[in-house]
């Protein structure tokens, strides 16, 4: 199962920030937090992914609280090509049977004109 | 940089058949994992493989499903028999190391008639 906890769906207007939510209270001192996206059926695109400090990269921006046991993604200027669903992922960054990506059901982000 | 490469895109196959979905990882990524998504429903981890070598294939229903990734050409996730309920999307995805994130291919869709 997956050990995180996302809104169901959210909206954002465009050219708004977008800000979406995951708790990961049981998150374990090794756990980076991923986040990933699935835009209508297509692959999985990485976006980002951070262990305890604040990130960000060409495409948004992740805010992991101090006691790691939530975090925000930031789309600063979100588009409606940012509609999608957003998965928010823990994952221990060691490989073996620890290394594959488990997926909850994310985050349904409808960017609306 | 080419992207992960998945082929067939699509595939109809009638029930009893074999498909064969190829996974070409992205240059210089010796890592691959396959992940199926069902209808309606969210990615499950199927396999990861290295070059020649599965390291996990704790996802991978025990009949009727292979995959191989050998030391030239691409990987394969083999399925035999095929029944109804094995259509659905199937995505490959690769990285350069096992701790690394992983990018994902746009899919096979297979559907059994």
């Amino acid at each position: 199962d997956a050990k995180t906890t996302q809104p169901t769906s959210m909206d954002c207007a465009e050219g708004r920030a977008a800000n979406l939510p995951c708790n990961h209270s049981t998150i374990s001192g090794n756990e980076y937090v991923y986040w990933y996206r699935q835009i209508h059926s297509q692959g999985p695109q990485y976006i980002i992914h951070g262990l305890k400090n604040n990130e960000t990269n060409e495409m948004a921006s992740l805010i992991i609280t101090e006691d790691r046991k939530s975090s925000t993604l930031i789309l600063p200027h979100a588009t409606l090509r940012d509609t999608a669903v957003y998965y928010c992922i823990v994952r221990k960054n060691y490989g073996g049977s620890q290394g594959n990506l488990i997926f909850g059901k994310g985050t349904k982000l409808s960017v609306k004109p | 940089n080419a992207g992960v490469m998945q082929n067939p895109r699509h595939l109809v196959r009638r029930r009893g058949q074999e498909a064969r979905l190829r996974c070409s990882p992205m240059k210089g990524h010796s890592h691959v994992y396959w992940y199926r998504q069902l209808p309606e429903e969210g990615l499950k981890f199927m396999v990861y493989l290295q070059k020649e070598n599965i390291i996990d294939e704790s996802g991978m229903p025990k009949e009727r499903f292979s995959a191989e990734f050998p030391k030239e050409g691409p990987s394969i996730l083999r399925i035999q028999q095929v029944v109804r309920g094995d259509s659905a999307a199937y995505f490959c995805a690769s990285s350069p190391q096992e701790t690394y994130e992983q990018y994902f291919g746009p899919g096979t869709r297979l559907t059994v008639t």
